[in-house]
């Protein structure tokens, strides 16, 4: 298996360019959820999915938007980039939770994206 | 609301000493929560989780936390670092009230291994 996979690994933009992060996982996880990492503030949940068709906002959604048309891939969309979206992007995909609680997640090795 | 304060930004240990990583989380509920280690330009990886079983957790590479509700701590220990232990430590909680969908990560501890 290859996990969650990212791509790209590296990307450099202009303000107002629109992008797409790619994800795909091939472990058949129902939830999958992309992250930014920003120095000093930990990862912050920006969307997520639990499933094929359903997603929902996180912490930091602004300036993003998601779609998730197969279990497998969720890809993340900037429509109009700006400075302050300069970040390292990760996703993640877990198994949905049978009670209580949450399951580990397994991330991606991370796109680092930096915008001029 | 949750919330997840990780007490040291950066910690320094010697080789063959104890870890201390600290934890304090804010829940209204019974929270579930992990710890996760990133190594230097990787992804992160699971080392343990609560999940309000057994309130001292073992996890992978000798590392071990004790969930201590009457404290709201989950303080992340380990007896003697390798210097393989350098890394950043990421506290994690679950809001349960989003069916832990949500996940809320610490700001992270950098941990330094001297040998």
């Amino acid at each position: 298996n290859a996990g969650v996979t990212q791509t790209p690994k590296f990307q450099v933009l202009k303000t107002g360019q629109s992008m797409t992060l790619q994800c795909a996982q091939d472990m058949n996880h129902e939830y999958m959820s992309w992250y930014r990492q920003d120095p000093g503030m930990g990862l912050r949940l920006i969307h997520y999915s639990v499933g094929a068709g359903i997603t929902d906002q996180g912490e930091v959604p602004n300036g993003y938007n998601v779609s998730r048309s197969t279990t497998e891939d969720f890809p993340l969309r900037l429509l109009s980039a700006a400075p302050s979206q300069t970040s390292v992007y990760f996703c993640a995909s877990s198994y949905v939770a049978l009670a209580g609680g949450r399951n580990e997640q397994f991330f991606g090795p991370g796109t680092r994206l930096t915008v001029l | 609301a949750q919330s997840v304060t990780q007490l040291d930004s950066h910690v320094s240990v010697s080789e063959g000493t104890p870890v201390l990583l600290r934890c304090n989380y804010s829940s209204s509920y019974s929270p579930s929560l992990f710890w996760y280690v990133q190594h230097p330009n990787k992804g992160l990886q699971l080392l343990l989780k609560y999940t309000s079983a057994a309130t001292l957790v073992k996890g992978i590479n000798g590392f071990e936390a004790e969930f201590k509700k009457s404290e709201t701590s989950f303080h992340l220990t380990k007896p003697s670092a390798h210097m393989s232990d350098a890394a950043e430590y990421f506290c994690v909680v679950s809001d349960p009230t989003t069916g832990g969908f949500k996940t809320i990560f610490g700001a992270g501890t950098r941990l330094f291994v001297k040998a």
